[in-house]
């Protein structure tokens, strides 16, 4: 079966830095991407992992080890319209268009 | 560019009728997904569409469940008879083939069934 897991909530300060784990078991894989929702709105894409390694987008960067099953969402200099829930989504290799989303992990940016 | 259109944006009806969600993809792209989201389950893929056909429909919950997509504009997500544990927000998507690109979500259909 599947199966993604993130922690539920993380908080944090206004101004530091969080990361945001995703472990993955999957029938193959094809790719991972992170959405950031905001209460009563829908995903927006935020960045999208196929190889190893790092991928820098201004203040938001994603990690991704496909030996471990493993990517990390880091958030930078940390504003609170960053509150929200980030979605963890991992397309799976045996059928092109469908991704798989975690449960999500909701965000607190405090002042 | 237009985005991704669903309507309605909320729905309120009871139990036992027809309730029929709607959902215009983004000009171009040939893949279009239904979701359902609620706290318990998180974002569920109920259905999906590549150039009109569906692919792969295992996440219907039941037969009450059916969608359609008669033309590349245009998708319905029908429930009749609806229940109240269907109450849940009801997410549209769509994205082209290119591998790298993702799916883009519209504002969704915000479903209460009494």
């Amino acid at each position: 079966g599947q199966n993604i897991d993130q922690p539920t909530e993380m908080t944090a300060t206004e101004g530091a830095i969080v990361q945001i784990n995703c472990t993955y078991q999957t029938s193959g894989f094809n790719g991972l991407f992170w959405y950031q929702q905001h209460a009563g709105e829908a995903p927006t894409f935020l960045s999208y992992n196929v190889l190893d390694g790092l991928e820098e987008k201004g203040r938001f960067s994603s990690f991704l080890s496909r030996s471990k099953g493993y990517s990390y969402l880091l958030l930078k200099e940390l504003q609170m319209k960053d509150s929200a829930s980030y979605l963890c989504a991992v397309r799976v290799a045996d059928s092109w268009g469908k991704l798989q989303f975690g449960a999500g992990t909701q965000v607190v940016v405090t002042p | 560019d237009a985005g991704v259109i669903q309507s309605p944006r909320h729905e309120v009806t009871e139990m036992g009728q027809e309730v029929t969600l709607r959902c215009k993809p983004i000009s171009g792209h040939d893949y279009l997904f239904w979701y359902r989201q609620t706290m318990m389950r998180g974002l569920e893929l109920l259905i999906y569409f590549n150039n009109n056909v569906p692919i792969d429909d295992s996440g219907m919950p039941e037969d009450r469940f059916s969608a359609k997509m008669p033309n590349a504009s245009f998708s319905t997500l029908k429930i009749q008879p609806s229940e109240p544990r269907d109450s849940a927000v009801y997410f549209c998507a769509s994205n082209n083939r290119a591998s790298n690109q993702p799916q883009h979500f519209g504002d969704g259909t915000r479903l209460s069934i009494l």
